[in-house]
């Protein structure tokens, strides 16, 4: 267990349709990472969050959002899902922002 | 951005096999890790190294900064170590950008 928690671990949607990822992070971690795995495109970086605050915007979809609350967990919210919207997102996270990450077990998207 | 090319894209040994991964970066990095993705998907963190060398049990991860590459050492190997190993790196501008991964290793260990 790495200690970042991820849920669901399984989610399968239709087309259109909008879902919430959730993370949280280790304890004592402040900054929070969600990464995008797909075949095609191999782990994507999406955003980053420190102490609440957005502090790097990466291949990030405009149906894409994501926050990070004041007891520093994150969620990242997707909406007019597409089939490519499947994918494995991932979610990071590390003591300070330096970018080094610990990760969690993935949440597996399956757009219908 | 910055590119990160890794080889041998694929990798099948036998257990008890040493091998050497490898890592191309195309600019100046202050960042750059190894991680494994076993066959259910988890990612590990193996090593921080931006350069120099570190060791971990039978692991070890060489980084040469000023020639943009790193190198990941498996010795002995196990089943237990097949799956995919991502290097990740991140240039010199800051972390805008996250960590640029590669495209993986996907290393089987036969027993």
């Amino acid at each position: 267990d790495s200690g970042v928690t991820q849920t669901p671990k399984h989610l399968i949607t239709a087309t259109g349709q909008r879902v919430t990822l959730r993370c949280s992070p280790r304890s004592g971690d402040l900054s929070v990472y969600w990464y995008q795995q797909s075949l095609d495109q191999g782990l994507q970086f999406l955003i980053q969050y420190y102490n609440g605050e957005e502090r790097a915007k990466g291949n990030i979809l405009e149906r894409f959002s994501a926050q990070q609350f004041p007891d520093l967990h994150s969620e990242l919210n997707l909406s007019s899902l597409e089939l490519g919207d499947s994918a494995l997102y991932f979610c990071a996270s590390s003591v300070d922002g330096a970018n080094v990450l610990t990760f969690g077990a993935g949440s597996r998207l399956t757009v219908l | 951005g910055i590119q990160v090319e890794q080889s041998p894209p694929d990798l099948i040994l036998q257990e008890g096999a040493n091998s050497t991964l490898r890592c191309n970066f195309s600019d100046s990095v202050n960042n750059l890790q190894w991680f494994h993705q076993n066959p259910w998907g988890q990612l590990i963190n193996l090593f921080y190294i931006p350069s120099g060398t570190k060791q971990n049990g039978r692991l070890s991860a060489t980084t040469v900064a000023t020639e943009r590459y790193s190198l990941l050492y498996i010795s002995s190997s196990q089943t237990t170590d097949s799956g995919v190993y991502f290097c990740a790196v991140e240039g010199l501008g800051g972390g805008a950008d996250g960590l640029t991964f590669g495209k993986g290793t996907h290393l089987i260990i036969q027993p």
